[in-house]
């Protein structure tokens, strides 16, 4: 089955510090696509990051980090000094090689950035 | 590049009602997905479009809600008659024929069904 998990439903962190956004995933497919997307009030996923199941290198982008584990079927988002504008919706989704290319998303973790 | 368009962006419509929803891709993009977005959850898929086909509609409600993509560029999601619990966002997104690139989403349609 493919399924992403990402139990956190809501994350209420103060301006500056660090936040850690987890998602877990199943799928059978050897190879496969992880994603991560912010959904800022305004309502239009806006696309993070994209990683293939083949390259497990931790990723820097700013103030974003992204740690894929395939040992713990793990892809888990990191916002260093979070900022007020970080406050969204972010979803993790699994994108499989076979039935269509589907997008499986997870549920969203809501994350609010107190000033 | 202009981004994917939909409209409206909000419509409230009493049960029973039809409504429709407009969605013009990326210019180039072979792939169309239809997604509805209920409060709190993530996207569900309701279509998917390569080109003028459908590649997957297995959980659109066929008995009510209906797609077409005709000559391939811009899609038309309707529903009719509307439930409560159509109340929704509809997404609507597109992607380069490649299989394995990320979805480009557009600002979505709200409906509110009362």
């Amino acid at each position: 089955a493919q399924k992403v998990t990402q139990a956190q439903t809501e994350i209420s962190v103060v301006e500056k510090e660090d936040v850690t956004l987890d998602c877990v995933y199943e799928t059978r497919d050897t190879t496969y696509y992880l994603f991560w997307y912010k959904q800022p009030p305004s309502g239009e996923l806006v696309f993070l990051i994209r990683r293939n199941s083949f390259d497990e290198q931790n990723e820097i982008s700013g103030r974003y980090s992204w740690n894929f584990q395939k040992s713990t079927s793990s892809f888990n988002f990191t916002i260093t000094a979070s900022q007020v504008v970080d406050s969204a919706v972010y979803f993790c989704a699994l994108r499989g090689l076979h039935a269509g290319n589907q997008f499986y998303f997870g549920t969203g973790t809501s994350l609010t950035v107190i000033p | 590049e202009a981004g994917v368009a939909q409209s409206p962006r909000y419509k409230i419509i009493e049960k029973r009602q039809s409504v429709a929803f407009w969605c013009n891709p990326i210019s180039g993009h072979a792939t169309l997905y239809w997604y509805q977005q209920i409060l709190g959850q993530g996207p569900k898929l309701l279509i998917q479009f390569q080109n003028n086909g459908v590649v997957d509609d297995s959980q659109l409600p066929k008995d009510r809600f209906s797609a077409e993509r005709l000559k391939g560029v811009d899609s038309t999601l309707k529903i009719q008659p509307a439930k409560l619990e159509d109340s929704a966002v509809y997404l609507c997104a597109s992607s380069p024929a490649r299989v394995t690139g990320e979805l480009f989403f557009g600002e979505g349609s709200r409906l509110t069904v009362l």
